[in-house]
């Protein structure tokens, strides 16, 4: 069975400041892994998708990386900004029609 | 352009009483649809999803189910809530067998049962 874990449970940075995310998973033989952002009491949104093929994905200032056989994906965030404050979930998809299995998320603060 | 619509954004409930949470998707035809609990500490857990009308996968027993009257239509049902049914249930939707499989997400129902 799939599990997804995500360190830390929460972050604090200072604006401006570089970061990085982590996401671990238990079985390597994934299709694909997505990176999602929820904002408190809200819905997700997707940010990036890495399909299984793929070592990374970037979108503006977010960088996901993927690296399968180690089960771990990280999310970069350059130059944090206070807007960035959020929850960002990480979640893989063992093949093409089975249900994403997500972790936890961690929880992000960036300090003004 | 694709809308996910889900309601009510709040509902509190007594112990005992009926369910009913609505999600409907514009913009596109014969989508995959989820529905999603998210409670305090937990993660987020896949409830049901489905991949065709009539078409119900049930990933957790519990006292809730799942109906798709129409291809663009889920919706969460329970005959008697109880108060370990309290969480935050987001619907969601994705292409059938696209290359591209984000997963869209409603904006959410908060229900808190008391």
């Amino acid at each position: 069975k799939q599990e997804v874990t995500q360190i830390p449970a929460a972050l604090s940075v200072p604006e401006g400041e570089n970061l990085v995310l982590n996401c671990s998973f238990t079985d390597s033989a994934i299709y694909n892994l997505q990176w999602f952002r929820q904002d408190p009491g809200k819905g997700l949104t997707s940010l990036l998708l890495i399909q299984s093929s793929q070592r990374e994905q970037t979108s503006g200032r977010l960088n996901a990386s993927l690296d399968k056989s180690s089960g771990r994906s990280t999310l970069y965030i350059a130059a944090s900004q206070p807007g960035d404050s959020a929850t960002y979930l990480c979640a893989v998809r063992n093949s093409g029609n089975t249900p994403l299995v997500f972790g936890k998320g961690t929880r992000l603060s960036v300090i003004a | 352009s694709q809308t996910i619509h889900q309601w009510p954004a709040t509902l509190v409930q007594p112990v005992g009483s009926p369910l009913s949470l609505e999600c409907t998707v514009e913009g596109t035809s014969n989508p995959n649809l989820y529905w999603y609990r998210q409670a305090a500490g937990r993660g987020l857990q896949l409830l049901f999803y489905s991949v065709g009308i009539g078409q119900i996968s049930s990933e957790v027993p519990q006292n809730l189910s799942a109906s798709r009257p129409q291809d663009r239509q889920f919706i969460l049902s329970s005959k008697k809530l109880l108060l370990s049914d309290s969480g935050f249930y987001l619907c969601a939707w994705s292409w059938l067998g696209a290359t591209n499989e984000k997963l869209f997400f409603g904006s959410g129902t908060q229900l808190s049962v008391l």
